[in-house]
C-alpha cells in the first residue's frame, strides 16, 4: 500500500494561502490521493481528491505533480476556522489508511 | 442533506461493563464503516459494511468487540466487556457503492472514557 509522508506541524497567517505539502512516493498509477481534514472534537471532512490533473472546489485545491510523487493541498484564504489537522491519504482499495497527519495552526 | 448520525456523542462507564453505540449512515449509501480513533492517532478501521454484510474486519478485536447492520440501513457496535484500552473516539462513515472515488463522510464520533 501507498504511504504518505506529511509535515507534522505548521502555522499560517489569517488571510494567506495555506500550502499543506504530502510526498506519496510509492503510488500506483490507479490509486487517487485524498485529503481530510479533522477540527477538534469533529469527524474527520472530506476536503477533495485527484487522480492526475489539477483538482479546485469551494473548499480548496489540489495539485499534484506530473510524476504523481507529491502532492499539494493550497486554502487560498485561510481563517481561524481552517485550524485543524490535515490527512493526505493515498487510497488502495477503497481504503481509507489515516496517519499522523499535518496539524495546521491558522494565527490571527 | 442529513449527514451521518451517531449517539450517543459521550460514554463513561466501568471497565468490564458493556457500551453500544449506534449509528445511522447518510441515505442511500450501502457502505458503512466503524472506526477507533484513539487520541493523538488518525482514525484506525474496525469493521466495513456492504449493506448488510461484511466486507473487512480483520482489525475488529472479536473477542469483545461486535457489529451489526442488520437491514443495512443503520448500525450498532458494541463492546463487552470493556477494557481501559478502548477509551476513544468511535466513529462511523459511510459512503456511496459503486463509484470508484470512495469518498467516505463520517459522523461526529462518541468518545468513550473507560474507568
Amino acid at each position: 500500500d501507498a504511504k504518505t509522508t506529511q509535515p507534522t506541524s505548521m502555522d499560517c497567517a489569517e488571510g494567506r494561502a495555506a500550502n499543506l505539502p504530502c510526498n506519496h512516493s510509492t503510488i500506483s498509477g490507479n490509486e487517487y490521493v485524498y485529503w481530510y481534514r479533522q477540527i477538534h472534537s469533529q469527524g474527520p471532512q472530506y476536503i477533495i481528491h485527484g487522480l492526475k490533473n489539477n483538482e479546485t472546489n469551494e473548499m480548496a485545491s489540489l495539485i499534484i505533480t506530473e510524476d504523481r510523487k507529491s502532492s499539494t493541498l493550497i486554502l487560498p484564504h485561510a481563517t481561524l476556522r481552517d485550524t485543524a489537522v490535515y490527512y493526505c491519504i493515498v487510497n488502495p482499495r477503497g481504503k481509507l489508511i489515516f496517519g499522523q497527519g499535518t496539524t495546521l495552526q491558522v494565527k490571527p | 442533506e442529513a449527514g451521518v448520525a451517531q449517539s450517543p456523542r459521550y460514554k463513561i462507564i466501568e471497565k468490564r461493563q458493556s457500551v453500544a453505540f449506534w449509528c445511522n449512515p447518510i441515505s442511500g449509501h450501502a457502505t458503512l464503516y466503524w472506526y477507533q480513533q484513539i487520541l493523538g492517532q488518525g482514525p484506525k478501521l474496525l469493521i466495513q459494511f456492504q449493506n448488510n454484510g461484511v466486507v473487512d474486519d480483520s482489525q475488529l478485536p472479536k473477542d469483545r468487540f461486535s457489529a451489526e447492520r442488520l437491514k443495512g440501513v443503520d448500525s450498532t457496535l458494541k463492546i463487552q466487556p470493556a477494557k481501559l484500552e478502548d477509551s476513544a473516539v468511535y466513529l462511523c462513515a459511510s459512503s456511496f457503492l459503486g463509484r470508484r472515488e470512495n469518498i467516505q463522510y463520517f459522523g461526529a464520533g462518541t468518545r468513550l472514557s473507560v474507568l
